[in-house]
């Protein structure tokens, strides 16, 4: 699976778009960029997966790069239970051994 | 719907015990995987189960880690003569078709180790 890297946190106006990006520079070609969150003391939640499309769903949309070296999670109007750590991973289709890293703790502001 | 169900949410062991953490999957769903989330670390896989099998057991520890899901009752994470080292959150999540990359997660067992 290819690493991926995540700014430590970020913070956001409730109602505007916020906007999470993540490098997986090395991805192969059949691996996806999955996308989950972790509100806290809750377990994961998936929000999105895409290949190389852009991706669009009743949580957020997903934005990937033509080289596929990076993408972007889209939550069009945060609010304050968007609060969360925001995890990008890769895989294969089917996958289910994620590695989720320290992931982005998004902040919500009032 | 109940959602993936995980008890106890805390647990406290001293060294040398045996902790015994329960998932029970969402209805309809006969496919369980355990993660372990270290302290300011990221969620890594364990194990991965279907009823009364072990499909893939690649992140566990060789020693002292077990797991089962049998045909009746929840999937159970035994860990034997516990060390401080095994403190962490272990999340459970399930799926109801086999290795489905949308997996629901269950809200965790916080295991502590004096």
């Amino acid at each position: 699976d290819a690493k991926t890297t995540q700014p430590t946190s970020m913070d956001c106006a409730e109602g505007r778009a916020a906007n999470l990006p993540c490098n997986h520079s090395t991805i192969s070609g059949n691996e996806y960029v999955y996308w989950y969150r972790q509100i806290h003391s809750q377990g994961p939640q998936y929000i999105i997966h895409g290949l190389k499309n852009n991706e669009t769903n009743e949580m957020a949309s997903l934005i990937i790069t033509e080289d596929r070296k990076s993408s972007t999670l889209i939550l069009p109007h945060a609010t304050l239970r968007d609060t969360a750590v925001y995890y990008c991973t890769s895989g294969t289709s089917g996958t289910y051994k994620y590695i989720f890293g320290t992931g982005t703790r998004l902040k919500v502001l009032a | 719907n109940a959602g993936v169900m995980q008890n106890p949410r805390h647990l406290v062991r001293r060294r040398g015990q045996e902790a015994r953490l329960r998932c029970s999957p969402m209805k309809g769903h006969s496919h369980v995987y355990w993660y372990r989330q270290l302290p300011e670390e990221g969620l890594k896989f364990m194990v991965y189960l279907q009823k009364e099998n072990i499909i893939d057991e690649s992140g566990m520890p060789k020693e002292r880690f077990s797991a089962e899901f049998p045909k009746e009752g929840p999937s159970i994470l035994r860990i034997q003569q516990v060390v401080r080292g095994d403190s962490a959150a272990y999340f459970c999540a399930s799926s109801p078709v086999a290795s489905n990359e949308k997996l629901f997660f269950g809200s965790g067992t916080q295991l502590s180790v004096l």
